[in-house]
């Protein structure tokens, strides 16, 4: 079974800062990707970084990046000079590549408020 | 705009009866995903189908059913509905599989479900 945790209960930056979302995960696939997607209070769901589990360099799109510590389980999401915009629930995600694991598991979310 | 649509966007409905949520992926996408998110359960993958075959399940109830049609749309239907089933529900659609397992799923605006 695939598990994500995301422990932070809110977090809150000071606007051009950068800010870490954590984010750990369990699973027993060798081969597993991971995505960090934003829900803003809109509701939609707007994917921003994957990071697959060989790969051997970080994630970068852009103003975010992914901290990929393998051994010890954790991705998490690097947003560089936040702006007022990034204000929003961020969710971490996980999918094996075999059978039941194949889909995606999501974390509970974390809230990031971006203050001016 | 992530390329994949949703209606109804807002559905309002009683108690024990059923609903038919509809769902467009992206074009050249094969894969359909369906997700429930509430407040207190997060967000559930429930199914996913592939060029019309049911691939995956999740947590999804009896009383829910979905199919993929030959132009790759799908439908979820809901019936005999409990004030439980009040949640966003999500339609994700990813391409076929690219190279490094890479296929992020892209998000429809969601279909906010209430049910009185």
């Amino acid at each position: 079974a695939q598990k994500i945790t995301q422990t932070q209960p809110g977090m809150f930056v000071q606007e051009k800062e950068a800010v870490t979302l954590d984010c750990t995960y369990d699973t027993s696939d060798p081969s597993y990707g991971l995505f960090w997607y934003k829900q803003p209070s809109s509701g939609e769901m707007i994917f921003l970084i994957y990071q697959g589990s060989y790969d051997q360099q970080n994630a970068t799109e852009g103003r975010y990046s992914l901290n990929f510590q393998k051994a010890r389980k954790s991705a998490n999401l690097v947003i560089s000079a936040s702006q007022l915009g990034d204000s929003a629930m961020y969710f971490c995600a996980m999918r094996g590549y075999t059978g039941a694991n194949s889909k995606l598991t999501f974390g509970k979310g974390i809230t990031l408020s971006v203050r001016p | 705009d992530s390329g994949v649509t949703q209606t109804p966007k807002h559905l309002i409905t009683a108690t024990g009866q059923r609903v038919t949520l509809r769902c467009s992926p992206r074009s050249g996408d094969l894969s359909v995903y369906w997700y429930q998110q509430s407040l207190d359960q997060g967000l559930q993958f429930l199914i996913q189908y592939y060029n019309g075959e049911e691939r995956a399940k999740g947590n999804i109830l009896e009383r829910f059913s979905a199919q993929q049609f030959p132009d790759l749309h799908s439908e979820l239907n809901l019936s005999s509905l409990e004030l439980g089933d009040s949640a966003l529900y999500f339609c994700a659609s990813s391409a076929p599989g690219l190279a490094g397992g890479r296929d992020e799923q892209f998000f429809g605006p969601g279909t906010r479900l209430t049910v009185l």
